[in-house]
C-alpha cells in the first residue's frame, strides 16, 4: 500500500524562486491537507481541502497556494520562495465519515531550503 | 478554534513510566488523538480517545481524559529506548473535516 506520497523528499530553493510539492494518496480520501513543521511550533495547518474543487486556508496560508481537481492529488505551490518558508512539509489525508474523523495518514515529508 | 498545548521535553530512565500531558481549548472535539513522530519521518498514530471516554487502554499506552478540566494525558508503562520519539496530542476542530490541531510536540529522550 502506498498510502501518502510526497515528492520531492529534499528541494533547495533561491529567495524568489517557485515550486511545487507534489502530494498524492490512494485511499480515496476526502480529506488532504499540508502542514508544515518547525522546531518548537509543532505542526502549522497551512491549506486544506474536504474533496475535489473545494479548497481552504489553515493557520499559516500566507505565500502558499493549492488546488483539488482529483481526489487523488493536492499539490502546494510556493509562489515566491523565502528563507521564512525553510521547514520540513507534510501532507496528510483522512476519510471525513464513516469512522475516526481526523484520523490523518501522513506522508514522509519534504524538506526545503530556501537560501 | 482549537489550541492545543504541550510541554516540550521530557526525559526519564528505560524501565519507568512516561507521562506526557496536553490541555485543549475546543470541547466539541470529538476525537483527541496522539501521534508519534521517530526522526526523519512522518507522523503515525499512536492512539486515540473518543470524546465521551475518561480513559482508554492500548498495551503499554494509557490515555486518560479529562474533559472538565480539557487536559489530555499519555501514559507509557515501562518505557524502552525504543519509544525516544517526538509525541503530538492533536484535537479535531470544525465538524466532519478531519481538520486537526496540533500540539507543539512532546520530545521525549528515554536514557538508558
Amino acid at each position: 500500500n502506498a498510502g501518502v506520497t510526497q515528492t520531492p523528499k529534499f528541494q533547495v530553493l533561491k529567495t524568489g524562486q517557485s515550486m511545487t510539492l507534489q502530494c498524492a494518496q490512494d485511499m480515496n480520501h476526502e480529506y488532504m491537507s499540508w502542514y508544515r513543521q518547525d522546531p518548537g511550533m509543532g505542526l502549522r495547518l497551512i491549506h486544506y481541502s474536504v474533496g475535489a474543487g473545494i479548497t481552504d486556508q489553515g493557520e499559516v496560508p500566507n505565500g502558499y497556494n493549492v488546488s483539488r481537481s482529483t481526489t487523488e492529488d493536492f499539490p502546494l505551490r510556493l509562489l515566491s520562495a523565502a528563507p521564512s518558508q525553510t521547514s520540513v512539509y507534510f501532507c496528510a489525508s483522512s476519510r471525513t465519515s464513516g469512522g475516526r474523523t481526523g484520523e490523518l495518514f501522513f506522508g514522509e515529508g519534504s524538506r526545503l531550503t530556501v537560501l | 478554534g482549537e489550541d492545543v498545548e504541550q510541554s516540550l521535553f521530557l526525559s526519564v530512565r528505560e524501565g519507568d513510566s512516561s507521562v506526557i500531558n496536553c490541555t485543549y481549548t475546543d470541547s466539541s472535539s470529538t476525537y483527541l488523538y496522539w501521534y508519534k513522530q521517530e526522526p526523519g519521518a512522518g507522523l503515525q498514530l499512536l492512539t486515540y480517545i473518543f470524546s465521551n471516554m475518561d480513559m482508554k487502554q492500548d498495551q503499554r499506552l494509557t490515555v486518560l481524559l479529562n474533559k472538565k478540566d480539557k487536559h489530555l494525558s499519555l501514559r507509557i508503562a515501562d518505557t524502552q529506548t525504543g519509544d525516544s520519539a517526538i509525541y503530538f496530542c492533536a484535537g479535531l476542530t470544525g465538524s466532519n473535516t478531519g481538520k486537526l490541531i496540533f500540539g507543539q510536540g512532546t520530545t521525549l529522550q528515554v536514557k538508558p
